[in-house]
C-alpha cells in the first residue's frame, strides 16, 4: 500500500479557504486517492476521491498533481464544523482503507 | 436507509470475558470491514470481508474472529478480552468488488469498549 505524508496539524480562520496537502509518492497508477475526515467522537466520513482529474463536490475540491504523487484537499470556506482530522488514503481495488495519522484541522472563529 | 448500524454503543467487559460486536448494513454492500481506534490514534484495520462467506485479516487481527454468513451482517467476536483491546470499534461497508477503489466507504457510529 502507498505511504502518505500529511502535516500533523493546520489552522484556519472561519470562512477562509483551507488547502490540506498530501504526499503519496509511491502511489500506483490505478490507486484512487480518497479523503475522509473524522469529526470529534464520530466515525470517519467520506469527503471526496479522484484518480487523475481534479474533482469537485458539495463538500470540497480535490486537486491532483499531474504526476499523481501529491494531492490537495480544498475547503473553499471553512466553518467551525469542518474542524476534524483529515485523512488522505490511496486506495487499491483490494478495498483495504488503511488510515495514517492524518491532519488535525483547527478552525478559529 | 439506516446505513451502517452498530450495537452496542458502549460495553464494559472484564478481562477474559468474550463478546460479539454487531454490525449491520442495509445498502446491499459486498465489502465490510472492522477497525479499532485507540485514544489519540488513527484507525487500524482488524478484519474485512469481500462478500458472504469470505473474510480476511487486516493489520491487527489477533484476538478477534469474524464471520460473514449474510451480506447484511458482519459481527466481530472478542474471544478473551484483554485491557489492550480497550478501544472504539468502527464497522464500515462499501459497494462493489470490481472497481471497488472508486467507491466511498460508509462508517458506523462506533462501539466504545472498555476492558477492566
Amino acid at each position: 500500500d502507498a505511504k502518505t505524508t500529511q502535516p500533523n496539524s493546520m489552522e484556519s480562520n472561519e470562512e477562509e479557504p483551507v488547502h490540506l496537502p498530501c504526499n503519496h509518492s509511491t502511489i500506483s497508477g490505478t490507486d484512487y486517492i480518497h479523503w475522509y475526515r473524522q469529526l470529534p467522537s464520530q466515525g470517519p466520513e467520506y469527503v471526496i476521491h479522484g484518480l487523475t482529474s481534479n474533482v469537485n463536490n458539495r463538500m470540497a475540491s480535490l486537486a491532483i498533481a499531474e504526476d499523481r504523487k501529491s494531492s490537495t484537499l480544498i475547503l473553499h470556506r471553512a466553518t467551525l464544523r469542518d474542524a476534524a482530522v483529515y485523512y488522505c488514503i490511496p486506495l487499491r481495488d483490494t478495498g483495504k482503507l488503511i488510515f495514517g495519522q492524518g491532519t488535525t484541522l483547527q478552525v478559529k472563529p | 436507509n439506516a446505513g451502517v448500524t452498530q450495537t452496542p454503543k458502549f460495553q464494559v467487559l472484564k478481562t477474559g470475558q468474550s463478546m460479539t460486536l454487531q454490525c449491520a448494513q442495509d445498502m446491499n454492500h459486498e465489502y465490510m470491514s472492522w477497525y479499532r481506534q485507540d485514544p489519540g490514534m488513527g484507525l487500524r484495520l482488524i478484519h474485512y470481508s469481500v462478500g458472504a462467506g469470505i473474510t480476511d485479516q487486516g493489520e491487527v487481527p489477533n484476538g478477534y474472529n469474524v464471520s460473514r454468513s449474510t451480506t447484511e451482517d458482519f459481527p466481530l467476536r472478542l474471544l478473551s478480552a484483554a485491557p489492550s483491546q480497550t478501544s472504539v470499534y468502527f464497522c464500515a461497508s462499501r459497494r462493489g468488488l470490481a472497481g471497488g477503489s472508486s467507491y466511498e466507504q460508509y462508517f458506523g457510529p462506533g462501539t466504545r469498549l472498555t476492558v477492566t
